[in-house]
């Protein structure tokens, strides 16, 4: 597609289950970022994606959040045994030369 | 710790009212300066950029910002708000400039401008 596709749009989960998000960046970039953001918080850096190598996993918040990238296209953010903290939007961005980075709409999480 | 600041949270401003949003990082070294804007029910895009020669830049809808190194500051401006201006601002950085990969962003300024 033209730009940088997310989904689902709105996930509502229940706390404690596994649930996984998806991005679908510009066909070509090779970089590809995952960020989280809270109201108030702005934008917190997640995962740095090269190809389909990690080479900046710092800001997962913790062991229960990973991600993948496969075929240096689509990236996969699993989050395990949610908690009410990771509710939030998530965002993912794609990037031709890790310079401009080009949105997708965002998943906006929900844990009951 | 090095971060990117925004000063203002919520920022409330009349039509044709002057509009200046403070940013402030912490890196030193070369870095590449942006802000992203967010309108409502948008994503978020690129509003203007800075990576080196002028430091004062201009973007899109009217928008600059002026970068001085001295203050580690990049604020943005616009002389005459219009309400479509209404949206979220992001300051961001890259540290290391070309040579680094990840866009540090601050809190972000909520701007809404009243008709």
């Amino acid at each position: 597609g033209a730009g940088v596709s997310q989904s689902p749009s709105n996930k509502v989960t229940e706390k404690g289950k596994d649930v996984e998000l998806r991005c679908d960046p510009i066909s070509g970039h090779t970089a590809l970022y995952w960020y989280r953001q809270s109201l108030g918080q702005g934008l917190e850096f997640l995962i740095y994606f090269q190809g389909n190598s990690a080479p900046d996993k710092s800001g997962l918040p913790s062991d229960r959040f990973s991600a993948e990238r496969t075929g240096g296209s689509v990236s996969t953010l699993t989050i395990q045994r949610t908690q009410q903290e990771d509710s939030a939007v998530y965002l993912c961005a794609s990037s031709l030369n890790r310079v401009f980075l080009f949105f997708g709409q965002g998943t906006r999480l929900t844990v009951v | 710790a090095q971060s990117v600041s925004q000063h203002n949270h919520h920022v409330i401003l009349s039509e044709a009212a002057s509009l200046e949003l403070g940013c402030n990082y912490s890196y030193g070294g070369t870095v590449n300066l942006f802000w992203y804007v967010q309108y409502p029910g948008q994503h978020l895009q690129l509003l203007l950029k800075y990576f080196s020669g002028d430091p004062l830049v201009k973007g899109i809808k009217g928008f600059e910002a002026e970068f001085i190194k001295s203050k580690f500051s990049f604020n943005l401006r616009k002389p005459s708000v219009q309400w479509s201006d209404t949206a979220e601002y992001f300051c961001a950085v890259i540290p290391g400039g070309t040579g680094g990969f990840k866009t540090i962003f601050g809190a972000g300024t909520r701007l809404f401008v009243k008709a």
